[in-house]
């Protein structure tokens, strides 16, 4: 399977710990995004990286939460002492980057479930 | 602040009925809008739209843009259950990279 890959598909943690997920692309993809969804929204962009940069990042992005991409392949969003109001799906997506090539492919999403 | 509004929020409809499913944006700079078919698991691309008034088509759904208006929608004819699900719009701008979604039109197709 070529497509977005996600790890772990659900997370269940209690209030205060840290957890960390992680995103493989599509191979040849060079952005990455990483998206926050909750139950009757839609996702809600969190931040995005250009090969191994991370070009633009929410305001809504608390300062509990970090990603990176150290090679420019796969991503990882970290979640620092974890609130209830975390727990969401959280989506990876790819994307070639190109002028109108900017299609992103999602990942099977990451459900996390803060206790 | 730019948003992206999708109407309606949830439809009931029967196998067989076509659909209209709606999305605007107030976004400046407009670049591209996508849809995407969510159920249980990631959206999944339909379309990505970025001039007005060309229909883009695949099987029984299209979708069109109107840049003046600022709107797009995406028919869905001759409904079966298995097009039940969230459709989602999602537009990007040329200020940035970054893809604003509405909240999605959930479809339910009744047999």
């Amino acid at each position: 399977d070529t497509g977005v890959s996600q790890d772990p598909r659900h997370k269940i943690t209690k209030r205060g710990q840290n957890v960390t997920f992680r995103c493989d692309p599509i191979s040849e993809h060079n952005r990455l995004y990483w998206y926050r969804q909750t139950l009757g929204q839609g996702p809600e962009f969190l931040t995005y990286f250009q090969n191994e940069a991370q070009l633009e990042k929410s305001r809504l992005l608390s300062d509990r939460f970090s990603a990176e991409r150290p090679k420019g392949s796969f991503s990882t969003l970290e979640i620092q002492r974890t609130e209830q109001g975390d727990s969401a799906m959280y989506l990876c997506a790819s994307s070639l980057g190109q002028l109108f090539q900017e299609t992103q492919y999602f990942g099977p999403g990451t459900r996390l479930l803060v206790l | 602040e730019d948003k992206v509004v999708q109407s309606p929020l949830s439809l009931v409809v029967h196998e067989g009925d076509t659909v209209t499913l709606n999305c605007s944006y107030e976004v400046t700079n407009f670049r591209s809008l996508l849809w995407y078919k969510q159920e249980k698991k990631a959206p999944t691309f339909l379309f990505m739209l970025t001039s007005s008034g060309i229909e883009k088509k695949s099987g029984r759904l299209s979708s069109i843009l109107d840049k003046k208006e600022l709107f797009s929608i995406l028919n869905i004819t001759a409904t079966q259950t298995g097009d039940s699900a969230i459709y989602l719009c999602a537009v990007l701008y040329n200020t940035g990279n970054q893809f604003y979604f509405g909240t999605g039109t959930s479809l339910t197709v009744i047999p």
